[in-house]
């Protein structure tokens, strides 16, 4: 199974300030026949299910704000919120969809305002 | 829009059994594979089981392998996990969860069901 770990686990940035949030997994999770790496990163607020907010790495799903962008390949790969909202407040997962079963996520990492 | 409801959970006793229920609305259900996903109280996600779009493709986690049992009824828009010999781990929130195809993210979530295993 591949296995995703995240850095760090929890952060608090101030309101307007850059946060940044770091996964890697065991092995690459790279399609080579498509160069799509399988990989999403969700938002879960408290009370509330996942959310998916990017995917292929880098893509932003319908109507997630233009201040969350992903990046990286291979094994490791980076989330930002590049000014961050009272309303970003939340567990952020990453996850790979590479090798299914099973689909594995991240431990999670807690972002709070500073 | 897309609505995935979740509905059974409970309380039950350790070696217990509960019958989860995931009602869909707002896509064409038979198109899409659908998982079953849980967490923890205060742990994060771990996938839990799979079912192709049809329900030929069954794929379960190690953990609740030869206890749990997915399936599906197209015809009523509904997806299903039966719960067999429940145990104090398997306490957690159970979300139904959909994808447009096998190798994909999960797109939409329901808002969970909580089912709590304790004497």
């Amino acid at each position: 199974d591949i296995v995703m770990t995240q850095s760090p686990d929890s952060l608090a940035v101030s309101l307007g300030e850059r946060a940044t949030i770091n996964c890697k997994s065991s092995q690459s999770v790279l399609y080579s026949s498509n160069n799509k790496n399988y990989l999403a990163w969700y938002q879960q607020k408290p009370g509330q299910p996942p959310k998916l907010l990017i995917y292929w790495a880098s893509t932003r799903e319908s109507g997630v704000p233009d201040r969350f962008s992903g990046s990286g390949s291979g094994t490791d790969f980076t989330l930002t919120i590049s000014s961050l909202q009272a309303e970003d407040v939340a567990v952020y997962y990453c996850q790979q969809y590479y090798s299914t079963p099973p689909s594995t996520f991240g431990p999670g990492t807690k972002v709070d305002i500073k | 829009q897309v609505q995935l409801v979740e509905s059974g959970g409970g309380l039950v006793k350790p070696g217990g059994s509960l019958r989860l229920s995931c009602a869909a609305s707002g896509f064409t259900f038979s198109d899409y594979y659908m998982s079953w996903i849980r967490q923890a109280p205060g742990k994060g996600l771990e996938w839990v089981s799979y079912i192709s779009s049809s329900g030929s493709t069954i794929y379960y986690a190690d953990s609740v392998k030869g206890r749990f049992t997915i399936s599906r009824d197209n015809a009523k828009n509904s997806l299903y996990l039966q719960m067999n010999s429940l145990r104090a781990e398997d306490t957690a929130v159970y979300y139904c969860a959909s994808r447009g195809y096998s190798y994909a993210p999960f797109d939409y979530w329901g808002q969970g069901t909580l089912v709590t295993v304790s004497s």
